[in-house]
Parts: structure tokens; sequence; C-alpha cells
């Protein structure tokens, strides 16, 4: 199980965003993603492996963790960063995703 | 660039059955795994299960088993989904995602279909 927090997060574009995911139990080899979504679209791949960017994604994302904890880091939030992010567990089946973290403008 | 393209949207009964397919459009599955994952209104991702095409095996999320079958044609580039026994609470966008590998290295769902509703109403 994944749980992620804060459920929602208030803030300013230019400030830095932290979204946290916890597992219940250790994620095998680290197999950790990062997805955004923005509404009626379909997730966006941003990190695997923990802290490896996708292509294409910007240097203010970043991740870092391992083992049950792990952290999304947006530098300083653009304003088309604000989105759902949620983070997925690959390293055993079933694959499970977190509840999401909502980043929005405050 | 590949992509994923799915069918369109789906009203089905309760009780019934719904086939989703995707099809990968500039270039192929290759040794890829294509995953589907269902997003209910407002809510969160879930994973429903997953194929190799080139191997025609799947894999399934225990809580659908028995409810959903995956296939894939290597030959024509689609797979499907195919989810039976509907009920209200199956009212989902339905995703196909891609899950790729070079060496090492392991992709989760870097490419993800369009979607398609799929809405259970009597």
């Amino acid at each position: 199980v994944l749980t992620q927090s804060p459920d929602t997060l208030p803030l300013s574009p230019g400030e830095r965003a932290t979204l946290s995911c916890r597992a219940s139990r250790s994620v095998g080899d680290n197999f950790l993603a990062w997805y955004q979504q923005k509404p009626g679209q379909a997730p966006r791949l941003l990190i695997y492996g923990a802290s490896s960017r996708a292509a294409g994604i910007p240097d203010r994302f970043s991740g870092s963790g391992s083992g049950t904890d792990f952290t999304l880091t947006i530098s300083r939030l653009e304003p088309e960063d604000f989105a759902v992010f949620y983070c997925l567990q690959y390293g055993s089946s079933p694959f499970t995703f977190g509840p999401g973290t909502k980043v929005e403008i405050e | 660039q590949v992509q994923l393209v799915q069918s369109g949207a789906e009203v089905k009964k309760p009780g019934s059955s719904v086939e989703v397919s995707c099809k990968a459009s500039r270039g192929t599955f290759g040794n890829s795994t294509i995953n589907w994952v269902r997003q209910a209104p407002g809510q969160g991702l879930e994973w429903l299960g997953g194929i190799i095409p080139i191997l025609d095996i799947a894999n399934y999320a225990q809580k659908f088993q028995g409810r959903v079958t995956i296939t894939a044609d290597k030959s024509t580039n689609v797979a499907y989904m195919e989810l039976s026994s509907l009920r209200s609470e199956d009212t989902a966008i339905y995703f196909c995602a891609r899950y790729s590998a070079v060496g090492r290295k392991h992709f989760p769902f870097d490419i993800w279909g369009q979607g398609t509703m799929v809405t259970v109403s009597s």
C-alpha cells in the first residue's frame, strides 16, 4: 500500500513543492515512479527508479528516497506544474498507485 | 515515437461485458508490456493487469481475476482488455499504457493511450 502526503498542497508559482510517498513495505529495486496528471489528460511519467528523470522532463523535477520513503521535489513551481501527482510502485505485482497529491495555486 | 490509440467510449448495461482496444501507431509493441489502468470519476489510478504481446503472457491484479481478460495481436500491434460482469462501480476511464525496458533500465507506463470512457448504467 502506498500513501501520499499531503492530500493537497496550496502553493504559489516560484515556490518549492515537496511531495511524499510512503510504502507499507520496501519497494523492490527502488522501482518507484512519479506521474503528473492534468484534468482531462492521461498521466505523464516524470520520474522512474525513484530518482531518474524521464525523457523531456525539466530538471526542476527531482526524485529521491529508497526503501519505503520517497520524495518528489519541484524546485520552483511554474504555472503549468499545478496538477495531481501520483506515485507508483512497480517492484512487485500488483503494481499499485498512491492516492495522489493535488498541487494547487494558493 | 510510438503512440497508443484507444477505441471510443462505451455505454454498457450492468452484467454485460466491454472490450476496449489499444493500437500502437507510428511503431510497434516491440518487447514491451501493455498495461491497463483505470480511473473512476474524480478518483485515483488503479492497475488492472498487463500483457507481453511478444510472449502472449498476461498478468492480472487479483481484484480483477476472473473478470478481466487482456489479449494482444502482435501481428497488428493491437491489445485488448475485456471486462465482464460489469457493475456501476466499473464506470471509469480505461487507459492502456506501455511498460518498456532497455537493459536494466525500466520505463514504467512511459506512453499512455488517450483513455476510453466506459459507462455502466441501466
